[in-house]
């Protein structure tokens, strides 16, 4: 079974700009989960979508936003981009069925703001 | 302070050394306890977890939660250097995984 692709894997952009950063789970999986790693704060829980609708939300400002497909595949839109957002985003799938679900891994999109 | 901390290292030890990894939480509703590795330039991967108080083992891996100290302990027994990495403690409060900083282990041959 392919695992969890996250597409691009890095990004270059500059303060102001938006991004758009996708997320594929695994086949059969219902639930994407957004995580943002940097050094400082480490990972921090996003948003997740299970069947198109977001089902939890972490601390983030508005200008981080996310969506899910009939298909599952998820994006996340970060609009006015910040140096401070320069991270590792970083998406997980489960099947959804329960909360403690493993969580499986991609292997991150590098974005850097300059 | 954090939900979560945990001692970021970095810690080296010999070949065959026992690790001790903790994190400290500060939520008492946590009830399920994941340990994730990350190797450099991936995304993390699921170790094993617990539920509630007790301990888990798995091959050299044996992780452990006192909830009544609110403390989460990961043991490495007989470590390799295949096991450097950041080691991620992380409870689950419902479906939310809340990430201790992570410590960083190097294995030394």
């Amino acid at each position: 079974k392919a695992g969890v692709t996250q597409t691009p894997r890095y990004l270059i952009k500059t303060r102001g700009q938006q991004v758009t950063l996708s997320c594929s789970p695994i086949s059969g999986h219902r639930s994407v989960s957004w995580y943002q790693q940097t050094p400082g704060q480490g990972l921090q829980f996003l948003f997740e979508y299970f069947s198109e609708t977001q089902r939890n939300k972490g601390n983030f400002p508005g200008r981080f936003s996310g969506r899910q497909f009939s298909n599952s595949r998820s994006e996340m839109n970060v609009s006015t981009l910040e140096l401070g957002d320069s991270a590792l985003y970083l998406c997980a799938s489960t099947p959804g069925q329960t909360a403690t679900d493993t969580q499986y891994f991609g292997p991150g999109t590098r974005l850097t703001v300059l | 302070q954090k939900e979560v901390e945990q001692d970021p290292g970095p810690l080296s030890v010999p070949e065959g050394a026992i690790v001790s990894l903790n994190c400290t939480y500060s939520n008492s509703a946590f009830q399920y306890f994941m340990w994730y590795r990350q190797y450099s330039r991936k995304g993390p991967e699921l170790l094993m977890y617990t539920y509630s108080s007790g301990n888990k083992e798995d091959g050299r891996f044996t992780a452990q939660v006192d909830k009544s100290s609110k403390y989460i302990s990961l043991f490495i027994r007989d470590s390799q250097p295949s096991d450097s990495a950041t080691y991620l403690c992380a409870p689950n409060q419902g479906g939310k995984l809340i990430f201790g900083q992570g410590t960083e282990l190097s294995v030394k041959p």
